[in-house]
């Protein structure tokens, strides 16, 4: 069965603390992504990754680095969290080219930022 | 990127087949229509999707009409694990990896 893990469900971190949220997946994906969704915002992409060490902004990257240094591995990192980034974090892989049109999900990160 | 629009709640009863509606009538001609749904609490998951024509796989069937303005899900016997929020969304070109979720439509299956 195809999974995609995140390091942890839920999370509580103060202003200013930095912290990693990492992603792992178990199907050889080339593509893994960085979501966050919001209330009323939807499904929103921060930062997506196509191979080992490549990356790409999505809409919403301010606030967010992203690491890929293993292809199965692709870490979230907020320099300095602040409380607008409360959130729910989700991580998701996809083949690379037409047959990776579709995603795979983890659980999520729910992170609360005091 | 064609914009979907989708009924906002729907019910439907255990054991029977639930229809879900989606119409993206800006649809261009190389755009595939997705369906993810989203269990609560946990993250989205891929069901099916289609160009022209129709698909099934074992989850659902995907029923888009011909002039490919609006398209239906089909989920044959709904059941109570199926109560989720379903999105239908519409993907510009084989290379565009980007997700982007609207409000979607509430299922809840009753026993």
């Amino acid at each position: 069965d195809v999974k995609v893990t995140q390091s942890s469900r839920y999370l509580v971190k103060r202003t200013g603390e930095k912290v990693f949220l990492e992603c792992v997946q178990d199907m050889d994906h080339e593509n893994m992504f960085w979501y966050r969704q919001d209330p009323g915002l939807g499904l929103r992409l921060i930062y997506f990754s196509y191979d080992v060490k490549m990356k790409e902004k999505g809409d919403i990257p301010e606030g967010y680095s992203v690491s890929r240094e293993k292809k199965e591995r692709f870490s979230l990192i907020l320099e300095s969290a602040s409380t607008n980034q409360t959130s729910m974090y989700l991580c998701a892989s996809s083949r690379a080219g037409p047959a990776g049109l579709w995603q795979y999900f983890g659980p999520g990160t729910r992170l609360t930022v005091t | 990127d064609a914009k979907t629009t989708q009924p906002t709640s729907m019910d439907c009863a255990e054991g029977r087949a639930a229809n879900l509606p989606c119409n993206h009538s800006t649809i261009s001609g190389n755009e595939y229509v997705y369906w993810y749904r989203q269990i609560h609490s946990q993250g989205p998951q891929y069901i099916i999707h289609g160009l022209k024509n129709n698909e099934t796989n074992e989850m659902a069937s995907l029923i888009i009409t011909e002039d490919r303005k609006s398209s239906t899900l089909i989920l044959p016997h709904a059941t109570l694990r199926d109560t989720a929020v379903y999105y239908c969304i519409v993907r510009p070109s084989p290379n565009d990896y980007k997700l982007s979720f609207g409000a979607g439509t509430t299922v809840t299956v009753r026993a």
